[in-house]
């Protein structure tokens, strides 16, 4: 079972959606937990941290909940920008992390 | 902003060549890791470094050797090059972990190696 699982879609929506991703995973004793987004042919980037309590930024919310161990990421209103692939990232000790295979997003005019 | 720079886009070698992939990033970080990512398989940690000449193997070390002379330059190194290791390599560095605060990983560009 690999430490981290995302379905890796491709999600496609139209413009104007809500959509979300759900990401699992399997140390118990991870600490730190993360979304990234890649762009086609870029490197990944920091999207945002995701709280124990829930987190807002914008029209992105993440949410965690470590009794199911998954982490997931909701998109409200999604714009042709939005079209990327979804990275989670989990930080189980130390300064190393462990990456999800992606979801991709692609939003249609 | 923060700036890691990757000495190529692309690279194409042959097999059994040694390859070299070099890494540097301008705001002092302590931490450098290099990944290869490779579709339905994500990024995959190959080697850390988290001082001068210091490392920790990854993930998936095998076929690999790195080097960090100085703090800026992280070197990963394919002593001889096989076509299993045609993929894209990305290198990433951050300030260390400080108690709960894992501070984010900042990216270069990323190689793309094609060895034949």
């Amino acid at each position: 079972r690999k430490e981290v699982e995302q379905d890796p879609g491709p999600f496609n929506v139209p413009e104007g959606a809500t959509v979300a991703f759900n990401c699992t995973y399997s140390n118990s004793a991870s600490q730190s937990f993360f979304w990234y987004r890649q762009d086609c042919r870029k490197e990944p980037k920091l999207l945002m941290s995701v709280y124990s309590s829930g987190n807002e930024d914008g029209r992105f919310t993440a949410q965690l909940n470590r009794a199911s161990q998954y982490i997931s990421l909701l998109i409200r209103d999604s714009k042709l920008s939005d079209s990327a692939t979804y990275l989670c990232v989990v930080n189980s000790a130390g300064n190393m992390l462990t990456f999800g295979g992606g979801t991709r997003l692609m939003v249609k005019p | 902003d923060v700036k890691v720079t990757q000495s190529s886009r692309y690279l194409v070698k042959r097999t059994g060549e040694k390859v070299f992939l070099e890494c540097v990033q301008d705001m002092d970080h302590e931490n450098m890791f290099w990944y290869r990512q490779d579709p339905g398989l994500g990024l995959r940690l190959i080697y850390f470094s988290y001082d001068v000449k210091m490392k920790e193997k990854g993930d998936i070390p095998e076929g690999y050797s790195v080097s960090r002379e100085k703090k800026e330059r992280f070197s990963l190194i394919l002593e001889s090059a096989s076509t299993n290791q045609t993929s894209m390599y990305l290198c990433a560095s951050s300030f260390p972990t400080t108690g709960q605060l894992y501070n984010e990983q900042f990216f270069g560009p990323g190689t793309r190696l094609t060895v034949l």
